[in-house]
């Protein structure tokens, strides 16, 4: 099946640092990548939708300039959380649109990155 | 403004019993939920889906109904084993590929 490859799994920064978390489609090709972020017992939120090749988009209340994403190939969207602050600590998921397959068909997911911030 | 609302945070059930999930939507512009298993640390992975022409899904031991006029699905597990212990996400889009997410139910499959 369809793998997304999300790392690191957990990270620990010293707030005013920079963090980059990347996502790999392992074994299809994703156009377009998402990113969520989810706080404890809360749903997934939707931060923003990573096109390959333009600009990514951004959902209301997002900082693009704080949450930057770069979707350098068809495999990889990258997302680097600049002058991290302890409330940027949270659970971010990437996940991806396998190019070949219809609109309906389900987003695969990345295992998530553990974002701590002290 | 939550548009998918799981309103029961957790469920426990009997292995063998009939777990049933419920998630209730707001806005009509949805026409195709899914549901999403997470466990913890790790990524959701899809489980069934629904287009909004039908109103049920089965595969296997999973069965999605979807009441339109309710705006309402439910996800049935039929029998219930211990593995099926996780949070259970129920998802809806509509009109874009963006899927917006419910708070999730945490099932416990008791043995």
């Amino acid at each position: 099946g369809a793998v997304v490859s999300q790392h690191p799994s957990w990270v620990i920064c010293k707030s005013g640092t920079s963090v980059k978390i990347e996502c790999r489609s392992l074994d299809f090709q994703a156009t377009t990548m998402f990113w969520y972020r989810q706080f404890p017992k809360q749903s997934l939120m939707l931060m923003a939708t990573s096109n390959e090749g333009s600009k990514a988009t951004y959902e209301q209340g997002v900082e693009k300039d704080k949450f930057l994403i770069n979707h350098a190939s068809l495999t990889l969207s990258t997302l680097t959380v600049t002058s991290a602050h302890p409330e940027d600590s949270s659970f971010y998921i990437c996940s991806a649109r396998d190019d070949s397959s219809s609109y309906n068909s389900p987003l695969h997911f990345g295992n998530g990155t553990r974002l701590t911030v002290t | 403004d939550q548009q998918v609302k799981q309103n029961s945070p957790s469920l426990s059930v009997q292995e063998g019993r009939i777990s049933i999930l419920n998630c209730d939507y707001t806005n009509s512009m949805f026409d195709y939920f899914l549901w999403y298993k997470k466990y913890p640390a790790e990524g959701p992975t899809f489980l069934i889906s629904i287009s909004s022409i039908k109103d049920k899904n089965e595969d296997g031991r999973f069965t999605v109904f979807l009441n339109k006029s309710a705006k309402h699905l439910s996800l049935h597990i039929v029998p219930s084993q211990p593995g099926d212990s996780a949070v259970y996400f129920c998802a809806a889009k509509g009109g874009s590929e963006k899927l917006v997410f419910g708070k999730g139910t945490k099932l416990t499959v008791n043995p």
